[in-house]
């Protein structure tokens, strides 16, 4: 089994350039797709990347994923921040090992 | 629109059971597979069981392994959690979730959620 560390927090300013990590315990990040899901506060969560570095139609270009095999990570990075990307984010993958699916921990994104 | 509607949650007592169900439309709901996934109060997301489109194959949670059960009525266009043995632990806001047909290790839709307290 695997986990995958998020940050607890971060904050930027509008329009700015933000970068969220989600990095995997053991196994290679390349190994399973990542995804990241937004949630606003008292809502659902919703997509904003799936497959490592695809945008559901109708998510902002601003919103992008990436993985870095070097540092076994997944990074989703959020450009021209606007107020309303604060919101948690999380990442999530897939243990193969055990056939379950793993969620970060979240990240508290403050735009101030 | 693509919709998935919870409900069932409610308080329940430690050891007892609840069944939560989860009603698709907008979408052939037998074509998909479906998570649940919970979040307790002011915690994050914890995945806790899915099953594929034709019911064939079901995975859970260490957490909730013989104590949960997952099904679906693809006939009905409906998902339920059956949950047995219920602890305080279990106390969270219940979501489903719709696995996208190219991914079944994924969310592409998620409902609302229903809560459930699990209390004395």
């Amino acid at each position: 089994n695997f986990m995958l560390t998020q940050p607890h927090s971060v904050s930027e300013s509008p329009g700015k350039t933000v970068t969220i990590s989600c990095t995997r315990s053991s196994g290679s990040i390349a190994s399973n797709y990542v995804q990241w899901y937004q949630q606003r506060p008292g809502s659902a969560p919703t997509p904003v990347i799936y497959e490592d570095n695809q945008r559901p139609s109708g998510v902002p270009d601003r919103f992008s994923g990436s993985i870095d095999s070097s540092s076994n990570s997944a990074s989703l990075t959020i450009s021209g921040l606007k107020t309303e990307d604060e919101a948690d984010y999380y990442c999530q993958s897939y243990d193969s090992n055990n056939w379950g699916v793993v969620f970060g921990g979240g990240t508290k994104l403050t735009v101030l | 629109q693509v919709q998935l509607v919870e409900s069932g949650g409610g308080v329940v007592q430690p050891g007892k059971s609840l069944r939560l169900s989860c009603a698709a439309s907008g979408f052939t709901f037998s074509s998909y597979g479906i998570h649940w996934v919970r979040q307790a109060p002011g915690k994050g997301l914890e995945w806790v069981a899915v099953i594929w489109y034709d019911g064939s194959n079901k995975y859970y949670a260490d957490s909730v392994k013989g104590r949960f059960t997952i099904s679906r009525d693809n006939s009905k266009n409906t998902l339920y959690l059956q949950m047995n043995s219920l602890r305080a632990e279990d106390t969270a806001v219940y979501y489903c979730a719709r696995a996208p047909t190219t991914q079944w290790t994924s969310v592409d839709v998620w409902g609302q959620g229903t809560t459930v307290t699990v209390s004395s």
